[in-house]
């Protein structure tokens, strides 16, 4: 069974930092792009990255290219998002996605990340 | 960037009716168009891929059309199972994006 198990959720201050992991499991993570995507009760879903199976293709959303940064570690079957220079529109629940080129096929259950002073 | 248009945003179905959402793409995404439910405390999951494919596991309730621009979810008859929240994702182009979903509940 596919798991994604999302962590690193939490409260942080306007311009502070997170981190935010994905531990992947019931499958070959080393074969599979792998994606975050959010989302809020007012602005609703949003892609936020993708990476490719080997990492050698990477895309982000343009709002937040330069503060966002995804990884991925295949030995450890983990994905990452390195988040910079938080701002409350950045609060939202953040979900890994596993999917190739997008093709969104199995989701975690999302960590709630919360930009407020 | 493809712009999804989803609709309604909020429906109420009694059991056994038939439940029509629609999605239309502001370009030609051909058939590189997902469709979701979302239940709350529940994992997202995927119950229609390439516009018209039931993934396995999902009720044949379920069904997906349409090609380029306009597609549409069905579900036939209606079940107090199927109260959730539904949307959809094209995956034609970077970035991705989605509908702004459809609430759907139960009369």
């Amino acid at each position: 069974e596919v798991q994604l198990v999302e962590s690193g959720g939490g409260l942080v201050k306007p311009g502070g930092s997170l981190r935010l992991s994905c531990a992947a499991s019931g499958f070959t993570f080393s074969a599979y792009g792998m994606n975050w995507v959010r989302q809020t009760p007012g602005k609703g879903l949003e892609w936020v990255s993708s990476i490719s199976s080997s990492s050698f293709n990477i895309y982000y959303a343009d709002s937040l290219r330069g503060r966002f940064t995804i990884s991925r570690d295949n030995a450890k079957d983990s994905l990452y998002l390195q988040m910079d220079n938080l701002r409350a529109e950045d609060t939202a629940v953040y979900y890994c996605a596993r999917g190739n080129y997008g093709d969104l096929n199995s989701w975690g259950q999302g960590t709630l990340v919360t930009v407020s002073s | 960037e493809t712009t999804l248009t989803q609709s309604p945003a909020f429906m109420s179905a009694t059991p056994g009716d038939k439940v029509n959402i629609s999605c239309k793409a502001s370009q030609d995404i051909a058939d590189d168009m997902n469709w979701y439910q979302q239940k709350s405390g529940e994992p997202t999951i995927l119950i229609i891929q390439e516009a018209t494919t039931l993934v396995p596991g999902i009720p044949p309730r379920f069904s997906g059309s349409g090609y380029g621009t306009d597609f549409t979810l069905t579900i036939n008859n209606m079940e107090s199972e199927d109260v959730a929240y539904y949307f959809c994702l094209q995956h034609g182009n970077f970035p991705l994006t989605f509908g702004g979903g459809t609430k759907v509940e139960i009369k």
